[in-house]
């Protein structure tokens, strides 16, 4: 267990609709990283949150967009779904920012129908 | 784009055999890292190597880094069931942490 926790597990939804994955990070780690996993593009960066700002923004599309609380969780808001939404939405976390180890969370399985 | 590359994309051994894959990447890098995922699962941190270190060890874990010939090799020692996994080489650098598309390990009992 990573003590990086992600719900809900599974969302099954419909084209057009919009969700909220959330992510509560490690305790004492101040930057979370959000990635999407799908079996054609593989594991791609979409962006990262350190100690509430933004710092690094990578494939992520205008459709989707994210923000960190004072308490440090953190929610990725997807709008607009399509099928090729659907993938594994992973929350990782450090205790700075940089690009060293991260812990990942166990992921939240996004179905768009 | 920084992105790793593992070779083989699976390999299947017999338990107890060493298992070895490799990760080539095109720039420059601060460091390399290794990361297990089990199906469908979180994935793993299991190792980093800086970009001025040449060979690390973890356990029955072995990774090497050749700067020159930008690549890194991952070998997993007396290999168990519990090693079916993928690995991925992510590689962080200017453009952030960067993964492959992963080796698929099988070891057969």
């Amino acid at each position: 267990d990573s003590g990086v926790t992600q719900t809900p597990k599974h969302l099954i939804t419909a084209t057009g609709q919009r969700v909220t994955l959330r992510c509560s990070p490690r305790s004492g780690d101040l930057s979370v990283y959000w990635y999407q996993q799908s079996l054609d593009q593989g594991l791609q960066f979409l962006i990262q949150y350190y100690n509430g700002e933004e710092r690094a923004k990578g494939n992520i599309l205008e459709r989707f967009s994210a923000q960190q609380f004072p308490d440090l969780h953190s929610e990725l808001n997807l709008s607009s779904l399509e099928l090729g939404d659907s993938a594994l939405y992973f929350c990782a976390s450090s205790p700075r920012t940089g690009w060293r180890e991260q812990y990942f969370g166990p992921g939240t399985r996004l179905t768009v129908t | 784009s920084q992105q790793g590359e593992e070779d083989p994309q699976a390999l299947s051994i017999q338990e107890g055999e060493n298992a070895t894959m490799n990760c080539s990447y095109k720039t420059s890098i601060n460091n390399l890292q290794w990361y297990r995922q089990n199906s469908g699962r979180g994935l793993v941190h299991l190792i980093l190597i800086r970009s001025n270190e040449r060979e690390k060890h973890s356990g029955r874990l072995r990774v090497t880094l050749d700067t020159s010939k930008k690549s890194s090799s991952l070998l997993i020692t007396a290999s168990r069931a519990a090693d079916t996994a993928s690995y991925f080489c992510a590689i962080g650098g200017a453009d952030g942490l960067t993964f492959g598309k992963g080796t698929h390990l099988i070891i057969q009992p």
